[in-house]
């Protein structure tokens, strides 16, 4: 258990479905996060939120529409999606976002197996 | 870049051996992390090693930091096969994103 669960487990949808991931933390922190992860590639961090202001946007799809609100539970939404984003999706919290003398560790959720089909 | 990059890509060893990995990144860091994935789960964080180390121990775990060559390795003594998994490592500037590499899969045989 480690703090963060992510719901669903596992989603296949086509192209033109409407679905949303869900993340809720109880680990009382104030950041979260979305990455996106691939096989033979490096995580891809997709949005930050820090005291629920979104401060990380890495030029992600508008596909993809995160939701934050409140320090507990984020959300992506997604819409029309492609084929190349089936992948692992991660959610992540930490105390905060990062401070100017140290990045804080990161609580991970076990992810949402997203298939395009 | 910053992005940190692990190496080997892949190492298998026995029980009982030790697995060493490394981690080479491009960029002044403030400090850098170590994660582990099991199959089918979330990264779980081991061991953050700050810019003014050289040098950590966590259990099983030492994790070494030369800011000079700008490289930095993960040591596991005596593995198991409980081991078995990827470690990713992660690099910070303090002020932005941890940026993550791509990892190596380790393999313990029993």
């Amino acid at each position: 258990e480690t703090g963060v669960t992510q719901t669903p487990r596992h989603l296949v949808m086509g192209m033109t479905n409407k679905k949303s991931l869900k993340c809720e933390q109880h680990l009382g922190h104030n950041a979260m996060y979305w990455y996106k992860q691939s096989a033979k590639k490096p995580l891809e961090l997709m949005f930050v939120y820090n005291f629920k202001e979104q401060t990380e946007n890495n030029s992600v799809p508008s596909r993809f529409s995160p939701e934050c609100p409140n320090s507990s539970h984020l959300f992506l939404h997604l819409h029309t999606l492609q084929p190349e984003d089936s992948a692992l999706y991660l959610c992540a919290s930490s105390q905060v976002a990062w401070v100017t003398d140290s990045n804080q560790p990161q609580h991970f959720g076990d992810g949402t197996r997203l298939s395009i089909l | 870049s910053q992005q940190g990059e692990e190496d080997p890509q892949a190492l298998s060893i026995q029980e009982g051996e030790n697995a060493t990995m490394n981690c080479s990144y491009k960029t002044s860091i403030n400090n850098l992390q170590w994660y582990r994935q099991n199959s089918g789960r979330g990264l779980v964080h081991l061991i953050l090693i700050r810019s003014n180390e050289r040098e950590k121990h966590s259990g099983r775990l030492r994790v070494t930091l030369d800011t000079s060559k700008k490289s930095s390795s993960l040591l596991i003594t005596a593995s198991r096969a409980a081991d078995t998994a990827s470690y990713f490592c992660a690099t910070g500037s303090g002020n932005t994103p941890l940026v993550f590499g791509k990892g190596t899969r380790l393999s313990v045989i029993a």
